[in-house]
């Protein structure tokens, strides 16, 4: 079993439409939840960073953290072409790495 | 303010042949990671090291790959005997030191190798 599980899509909807991505994790001491976007052939951008369970809301991004459930998922509102991309959850514990999700790959149709 | 730069952004190996790829992180930065992405898939953590000081490198394989960070320049993975599954888009991260690790990492654009 992975240590973090995101479903790699893809996944298709069209402009406006309101994305939910999630992921599950097996790993309780993962303190640390981050969204990245990736671009085609282009490095990680961070999205979203959160602490522990809650919500972080961000202009049309929304994250949500369950530890209880060990489930985390992003909302992009008023989606547009541009938000078009893989998505990349990635947890940690304290200053260590950085376990990442296979990544689901979003296309927004116009 | 800069952000992580790496270079090359692409390099081509022949089979045997030593691969460098060098890193620079975000100026303030003290922790740089190296993770390596193969096609449609997610990113695998290789190693973390502080400077002159190599913290997790439980991700790397045994044999062949190397990673330092010196006191001066930039963190270099060093990949020797290269073979086809090799080739990867190989990203390095860094974050500035920071209490518990409520810090947050930030990416180069990667370096694409290509074994031949």
């Amino acid at each position: 079993q992975k240590e973090v599980e995101q479903d790699p899509g893809p996944l298709s909807v069209p402009e406006g439409a309101i994305v939910s991505l999630n992921c599950t994790y097996s790993n309780s001491a993962f303190q640390y939840f981050m969204w990245y976007r990736q671009y085609s052939r282009k490095g990680p951008e961070l999205l979203m960073y959160t602490y522990s369970s809650g919500n972080k809301e961000d202009g049309r991004f929304t994250a949500q953290v369950d530890k209880s459930s060990k489930y985390i998922s992003l909302f992009i509102r008023d989606s547009q072409p541009s938000d078009s991309a893989t998505y990349l959850c990635a947890m940690r514990k304290g200053a260590q790495k950085l376990v990442f999700g296979q990544g689901t790959r979003l296309t927004i149709n116009p | 303010n800069a952000g992580v730069m790496q270079n090359p952004r692409h390099l081509v190996r022949r089979r045997g042949q030593e691969a460098r790829l060098r890193c620079s992180p975000m100026k303030g930065h003290s922790h740089v990671y190296w993770y390596r992405q193969l096609p449609e898939e997610g990113l695998k953590f290789m190693v973390y090291l502080q400077k002159e000081n190599i913290i997790d490198e439980s991700g790397m394989p045994k044999e062949r790959f190397s990673a330092e960070f010196p006191k001066e320049g930039p963190s270099i993975l060093r990949i020797q005997q290269v073979v086809r599954g090799d080739s990867a888009a190989y990203f390095c991260a860094s974050s500035p030191p920071g209490q518990g690790g409520n810090t947050e990492a930030f990416f180069g654009q990667g370096t694409r190798l290509t074994v031949v």
